[in-house]
């Protein structure tokens, strides 16, 4: 049972373009919401969260949105850039008991001149 | 560097054998969590740890697999009797202790290759 999905495995965008990833989750109890870049043979590295309770968060070039009825989100990046090009995951918080991570399946970014 | 340690970032273990992941968390950390990536696949949790106290092993297989995190040293994650589907990357993540929605930390992982 895939409770957060990615439904896009990879996506191409120029240099200076905006980038949208997108996330899908099916758990209404999900609490938080967490995006996380990863680059080959590392860790996921932390990009930007947005609790339940908002819709909007912005961090520099990273906006995630919420739309909690559609059990939607969304990250944009812009201007995207070369440094850019990686995995991104999708995680959402389970917070009735643990804080245990539950991970969509990442969208590849390649990000070209 | 004071981020999430885990070693050895690569091990090799023959059919049967054990392997013991490590995990040292950041600084002022008490909580660890160990994920695991099959290829192609997103990360799936396995264990949530405290120190000395394992608080959800909901991800953990039923058999082979241990984990602890003891109060002194780093967290381990013990598979006994390796087989080739125990092959993956192994992740530790840490988080504080203020609360609920800290964002997790992760280490470089501990890519687990079974001959």
């Amino acid at each position: 049972d895939q409770q957060v999905k990615q439904n896009s495995p990879s996506l191409s965008v120029q240099e200076g373009r905006i980038s949208i990833l997108n996330c899908d989750y099916t758990n209404s109890m999900f609490d938080y919401f967490l995006w996380y870049k990863k680059y080959p043979a590392e860790g996921p590295t932390f990009l930007i969260s947005i609790s339940s309770i908002k819709d909007k968060n912005e961090d520099g070039r990273f906006t995630v949105f919420l739309n909690k009825s559609a059990k939607h989100l969304s990250l944009h990046i812009v201007p995207s850039q070369p440094g850019d090009s990686a995995v991104y995951f999708c995680a959402a918080l389970v917070s009735y008991n643990t804080d245990k991570l539950i991970f969509g399946t990442g969208t590849r970014l390649q990000v070209f001149p | 560097n004071a981020g999430v340690m885990q070693n050895p970032r690569h091990l090799v273990r023959r059919r049967g054998q054990e392997a013991r992941l490590r995990c040292s968390p950041m600084k002022g950390h008490s909580h660890v969590y160990w994920y695991r990536q099959l290829p192609e696949e997103g990360l799936k949790f396995m264990v949530y740890l405290q120190k000395e106290n394992i608080i959800d092993e909901s991800g953990m297989p039923k058999e082979r697999f241990s984990a602890e995190f003891p109060k002194e040293g780093p967290s381990i994650l013990r598979i006994q009797q390796v087989v080739r589907g125990d092959s993956a990357a192994y992740f530790c993540a840490s988080s504080p202790p203020e609360g609920r929605g800290q964002p997790q930390h992760f280490g470089d992982g501990t890519r687990l290759s079974i001959l």
